[in-house]
């Protein structure tokens, strides 16, 4: 059982390149969702998704897109980077909305956008 | 706007003293408030609150939430340098996290 999985764990880009962070799930939990964490600031939801086909927005969206095809896997894509997206990025999954005491997060993957 | 504000935002001790740390909130709905210790990697969960005055315990770490003043605290008595961390308050609002900015917390032996 390897829980939540992130790749890469660590990924330098320049300005304008694309990439997808990754993120895998095998406890078949429905809720999935992606934060953000930069120094002295919490972690801020980029988007989360309540069940396969369904994804919807969080605190902040924008230079962020989504998919959620299976139940599994919940990639993270920037189209175009910028350095204001250089961040620790986390993803995380629980059983459903209203179980956030048995969220799980993955590992992280640290971003550098030059 | 829901926000959740910690405090201090960071603090320094010796190992043994007893610290306690502050989470307040304004969210439009309020679910619950959980802590997280978060190390190197990823933060871990600790305690789940959703009900005022009922503390939650677990070996030397304690916290209890206030909804009449909207506050919580996170106590942790006879510290050790395993402590030091990242503690990160966050409130379920509509089924959404709002997270704090964490309290860093370091312990000197």
């Amino acid at each position: 059982n390897a829980g939540v999985t992130q790749t890469p764990k660590f990924q330098v880009l320049k300005t304008g390149q694309s990439m997808t962070l990754q993120c895998a799930q095998d406890m078949n939990h429905e809720y999935m969702s992606w934060y953000r964490q930069d120094p002295g600031m919490g972690l801020r939801l980029i988007h989360y998704s309540v069940g396969a086909g369904i994804t919807d927005q969080g605190e902040v969206p924008n230079g962020y897109n989504v998919s959620r095809s299976t139940t599994e896997d919940f990639p993270l894509r920037l189209l175009s980077a910028a350095p204001s997206q250089t961040s620790v990025y986390f993803c995380a999954s629980s059983p459903g909305p209203g179980s956030q005491e048995t969220q799980y997060f993955g590992p992280g993957t640290r971003l550098l956008v030059l | 706007e829901d926000k959740v504000v910690q405090s201090p935002l960071s603090l320094v001790v010796h190992e043994g003293d007893t610290v306690t740390l502050n989470c307040s909130y304004e969210v439009t709905n309020f679910r619950s408030l959980l802590w997280y210790k978060q190390e190197k990697k990823a933060p871990t969960f600790l305690f789940m609150l959703t009900s005022s005055g009922i503390e939650k315990k677990s070996g030397r770490l304690s916290s209890i939430l206030d909804k009449k003043e909207l506050f919580s605290i996170l106590n942790i008595t006879a510290t050790q340098t395993g402590d030091s961390a990242i503690y990160l308050c966050a409130v379920d609002s509509n089924y959404q996290l709002i997270w704090g900015a964490g309290t860093k917390l370091i312990i000197k032996p």
